[in-house]
């Protein structure tokens, strides 16, 4: 299948940093998506994103697509506990394709 | 996800066993889909339908079997052909072309 590539993998951060990942991909698609998913869990929808250049927020969450529509990234400002979890990125198209994830810790 | 509901949420077969992964949405959505999460993996599509009485394979449908007779219900059948069926199991609900929503999932563990 088409290949997502999400960075980092994993991130440990401290409390109040902030938080910055991204996915690519090879070919060009319509829809970015990107989830956050807590243990046991199903991936709730954080932001999703249309249109090539788009600029998106949610509270303390930006996500942009990229004008070349091979990419997106997702920042997370004055991180808090609750941002640990797993976050991923998903493209569209006739199906949703998930990247690996990025598991974001918050050292004590 | 409070519209999709996953049944049971743990579930335990002797291998060898056919099981059966029970989604149902109240969300009028076209679009059902079954991904497998293994850690480390991220989640992995196995099937997708996007209308009812049909449906297609995703990367990883060996093993496994669905049936889209109803626009609210999408079960998935986990076969003895599956050769590592312990995972975590998500369905999926969309519109056309827009984002998806998940239910609680459900733990399948193969003793």
């Amino acid at each position: 299948g088409q290949q997502l590539n999400q960075s980092p993998q994993s991130m440990f951060i401290q409390e109040g940093e902030d938080v910055s990942m991204n996915c690519t991909s090879s070919s060009i698609f319509n829809t970015w998506l990107w989830y956050k998913q807590d243990p046991g869990e199903g991936p709730v929808l954080l932001i999703a994103l249309y249109k090539a250049g788009e600029l998106t927020s949610n509270g303390r969450l930006t996500a942009q697509f990229g004008i070349t529509r091979k990419d997106s990234f997702l920042n997370i400002s004055a991180s808090i506990p609750s941002d640990v979890g797993i976050y991923f990125c998903a493209r569209r198209d006739d199906k949703i394709i998930f990247g690996k994830g990025t598991r974001l810790h918050i050292l004590p | 996800d409070g519209g999709i509901t996953q049944s049971p949420k743990y579930l335990f077969r002797k291998e060898g066993q056919n099981v059966t992964l029970s989604c149902e949405q109240n969300l009028n959505h076209d679009a059902m889909y079954w991904y497998r999460q293994d850690p480390g993996q991220g989640l992995r599509l196995i099937y997708y339908s996007q209308i009812v009485n049909d449906f297609q394979k995703g990367d990883i449908a060996e093993g496994y079997s669905v049936s889209r007779e109803k626009k609210e219900s999408f079960p998935l059948t986990v076969t003895s052909a599956q050769k590592n069926p312990t995972a975590f199991y998500l369905c999926a609900t969309s519109d056309w072309n827009t984002e998806a929503f998940f239910g609680q999932g459900t733990r399948l563990t193969v003793v």
